[in-house]
Formats: C-alpha cells, structure tokens, sequence
C-alpha cells in the first residue's frame, strides 16, 4: 500500500544545519511537499518539488529528490529557534485527488 | 480572504455527548477534508467530499458524519464522542486537481477536542 513514513523527533543546535528525512512507496507521484505546522497552528505549505527534478533550493531551504531510492529530504540552513515546528512531507499524483501525508518530524532547535 | 476557518477552537465533551465541529472556506475550493492528528500518527484522513452533495469515507471514518450542502461550508458531526476521539481535528480545502500542476492543500488552524 501506499505509505510516507518519516523520524519523528529530531533536535539541532541554532545555526547548525537541519536535514529532516522522508520515504515514500508509490513511484507514481508526481509532487512532493513539505509542509510546516507551528505550535497551535494548522500546517502551511513550505515547499514543494516536481518529481522530474533531484533538487530545489529557495533561501535557506534545499529539497533533495531521489526517485530510485523514493527518498525526500529537506534541508534547513542555518536552523533558527523559529524553525521549531513538526515538518510533513506528502505526495500527490498530478490530476488526481490522491495526497498522502508523512507521519511529521518534531524539529526541535536548541539556543 | 479568510482562507479555511473552524470553530471552535476548543472543546470540552463528556462521553456519549454529540457535536459538529464547524469548517467554512471562500476560496470556491471544489476539494475539502478532516483530517485528525494525533501523536505519533500524523494525519489520518476522516472524510473527504470533492463538491457540493458528494462525500466519501477516510481512512478512519468510524463515529464521524459530514455533509456538504454548499461549496463554502463542511461540518463534522460527532455523533456520541468516546475518549478515543479526544484529538486535534485539521479541515483542509483545495481546488480541482490540474494534470501538471502542483496541488496546494489549505489548512485551517484546528480544533482541540477533548472527550472526558
């Protein structure tokens, strides 16, 4: 079946780098998303990648795509005390209704 | 433009008691969904509708009711809350999917419910 599974916590120190971590099963997707829940708060869209592509970058965040492997992973530069959040990931297939999330990963940033 | 909104924010129920959590959006957005979230599990899919009269189970439906009388509003009725209901519950919206274009969900903030 289909599944997106990710680590749940991950701690960093501010200023160091951040690299949160995804797998998914269905080859078939055609975009890929991570989104941000902050404290309180419903989640937001943060970035996404077409899956034609192995790599975006957008300020501080880079989103790395391997297709063989069907593993996304989101990078945080320079991690900031305000990127504390539980970050998604989720697939959806182009043209369809089918969007599937991650289980999120708790990014705790330590002053 | 109030994106998706839900009320309320906050929710006490004893067991065996009924309620609708509410959730209206004015994006004209075809697609809306409940999702549930809970520790550990991310988010778990209740129901979903892809337009007004049109409705169609999750992955965790049971001891949930929705309806969808008008594009703009998707309530979730609760019909006798059990402890194991006690959650954060996410309504989300989105347009018609596009072959070739990226699917964008809008969430709105969540209501905590509590069943004691």
């Amino acid at each position: 079946g289909e599944d997106v599974e990710q680590s749940l916590f991950l701690s960093v120190r501010e200023g160091d780098s951040s690299v949160i971590n995804c797998t998914y099963t269905d080859s078939s997707s055609t975009y890929l998303y991570w989104y941000k829940q902050e404290p309180g708060a419903g989640l937001q869209l943060l970035t996404y990648i077409f899956s034609n592509m192995d790599m975006k970058q957008d300020q501080r965040l880079t989103v790395l795509l391997n297709k063989k492997d069907k593993h996304l992973s989101l990078r945080i530069a320079d991690t900031q005390t305000g990127d504390s959040a539980i970050y998604f990931c989720a697939e959806s297939l182009s043209g369809t209704y089918k969007y599937i999330f991650g289980t999120g990963t708790r990014l705790k940033v330590l002053a | 433009n109030a994106g998706v909104t839900q009320t309320p924010k906050f929710q006490v129920l004893k067991t065996g008691q009924s309620m609708t959590l509410q959730c209206a959006q004015d994006m004209n957005h075809e697609y809306m969904s409940w999702y549930r979230q809970d520790p550990g599990m991310g988010l778990r899919l209740i129901h979903y509708s892809v337009g007004a009269g049109i409705t169609d189970q999750g992955e965790v439906p049971n001891g949930y009711n929705v309806s969808r009388s008008t594009t703009e509003d998707f309530p979730l009725r609760l019909l006798s809350a059990a402890p194991s209901q006690t959650s954060v519950y996410f309504c989300a919206s989105r347009p018609r999917p596009r072959t070739g274009g990226r699917d964008e969900q809008y969430f709105g903030p969540g209501t905590r419910l509590t069943v004691t």
